[in-house]
């Protein structure tokens, strides 16, 4: 069964400065992809970056970057630049197979960001 | 525009009534799936379906039941509604059931059960 872990249920970080949000997984699959969700106080869920087991680098996107290391089986999210609209629920998956073959996400319990002045 | 919408946003109802969300994507996925948001803001698959086709059903109770006219939509209804069910219900789309995509989700529709 595949597990996403979540250590930290709050976080606080200054605006302009860096943030890492900890996630770890468990799967005995060798292929998973690791995804990374943004839910603001709007309650909408928006994908951010996604990094396959297999991919050599390290994902970024804009601001975003997924620390990844495999051999720790940790997905660590690097928010640079902090800003005041990244205060918001963020969330770590792992795509899995299903029961009828298809696959699914599984979610970690989320960290609450609050970004301050 | 909206990739993946879902409607109501919002269903305030009585227990033991029957409601139904629907969710249509104009992505042209071939995947879509019902995931459900519990009070602690957990996240949960309910159900799969790849082409009309249900292909994950997680342990879900009878009285939900979805339904797939066609690849673009996928509704969910529940009868006989219960305090427990209220929770905040996500449809979401992916391009494929297979391999390792990145699911697009709808706005949510946060229903309460009185």
């Amino acid at each position: 069964a595949q597990k996403i872990t979540q250590t930290q249920p709050g976080m606080f970080v200054q605006e302009k400065e860096a943030v890492t949000l900890d996630c770890t997984y468990d799967t005995s699959d060798p292929s998973y992809g690791l995804f990374w969700y943004k839910q603001p106080s709007s309650g909408e869920m928006i994908f951010l970056i996604y990094q396959g087991s297999y991919d050599q680098q390290n994902a970024t996107e804009g601001r975003y970057s997924l620390n990844f290391q495999k051999a720790r089986k940790s997905a660590n999210l690097v928010i640079s630049a902090s800003q005041l609209g990244d205060s918001a629920m963020y969330f770590c998956a792992m795509s899995a197979l299903g029961t009828g073959g298809g696959n699914k996400l599984t979610f970690g319990t989320g960290t609450q960001l609050k970004v301050e002045l | 525009d909206t990739a993946v919408s879902q409607t109501p946003k919002y269903l305030v109802t009585q227990m033991g009534n029957d409601k139904s969300i629907k969710c249509e994507q104009n992505l042209g996925h071939d995947t879509m799936y019902w995931y459900k948001q519990d009070s602690k803001k957990f996240l949960k698959i309910m159900f799969s379906y790849n082409n009309k086709e249900l292909i994950i059903n997680e342990t879900v109770p009878n009285r939900f039941s979805p339904k797939s006219p066609d690849k673009a939509h996928l509704n969910l209804h529940i009868n006989s509604l219960e305090l427990g069910d209220s929770a905040v219900y996500f449809c979401a789309s992916s391009p494929r059931a297979g391999g390792n995509t990145e699911a697009f989700f709808g706005q949510g529709t946060r229903l309460t059960v009185v």
